[in-house]
């Protein structure tokens, strides 16, 4: 079954644990994504990927790192978590080709730092 | 930068009734995608419609159809013969293509969440 998975899919953690939510797909797709929602914000990016060792910032990369070593995997690293770091994360992922594109969301990671 | 407004935090509508979800983008691009995502209790984020901005027809799939205003940067969903399971939270997101390939990166409006009524 085609799908993009997640783990872990709920986190509790403490202030400056380090962390790291993986994130998989089996589609083959070239580009990858992490969003954050947030209530009355939507969805916002974090950081993308377009293939594997090219990443480049979203429109709220602070306090994140990501990397792309492989193709399938994209895992958001978050080196020293905060309160306002807590949130329902995202990854995606899809082919980049018109006019079929469409982006395949993960299950959700819904972390909490207190 | 692209934004994407939706105006109303919450709808509802009567079991086998209609509604419209309103929602309007800002982008100076001419060729871009825009969707309709849903976003049950489950928090699964599914696609429910697509439309491409160079296409004049409106999009369509089964009961969900979109009214695309391409001059007014409108994209409003309407929701035919409403189901129980229509309920959940609707995002309204952009997405820039240049040469047929995406940029792939979506920018969502805030949400519409979607009450119906037995």
């Amino acid at each position: 079954e085609a799908q993009v998975t997640q783990n872990p899919r709920y986190l509790i953690t403490v202030t400056g644990k380090k962390l790291t939510v993986t994130c998989s797909q089996n589609m083959n797709h070239e580009y990858m994504s992490w969003y954050r929602q947030d209530p009355g914000l939507g969805l916002r990016q974090i950081y993308y990927s377009m293939n594997v060792e090219v990443t480049d910032k979203g429109d709220v990369p602070e306090g994140y790192k990501v990397s792309r070593k492989e193709k399938r995997n994209f895992p958001l690293i978050l080196e020293s978590p905060s309160p306002n770091q807590t949130s329902l994360y995202f990854c995606a992922s899809s082919l980049r080709e018109a006019p079929t594109d469409t982006q395949y969301f993960g299950p959700g990671t819904r972390l909490t730092v207190l | 930068a692209q934004t994407v407004t939706q105006s109303q935090p919450e709808m509802s509508v009567q079991e086998a009734e209609t509604v419209t979800l309103s929602c309007t983008y800002d982008t100076s691009e001419s060729d871009y995608y825009l969707f309709w995502y849903k976003q049950p209790p489950s928090r699964q984020m599914i696609l429910v419609i697509r439309q491409e901005a160079y296409k004049q027809q409106n999009a369509t799939e089964n009961r969900f159809s979109v009214n695309f205003q391409k001059a007014a940067k409108s994209f409003s969903l309407k929701i035919s013969d409403s189901q129980l399971g229509d309920a959940a939270m609707y995002f309204c997101a952009y997405d820039d293509y240049a040469g047929g390939t995406s940029y792939g990166k979506l920018t969502f409006g805030q949400g519409t969440i979607l009450t119906v009524h037995p």
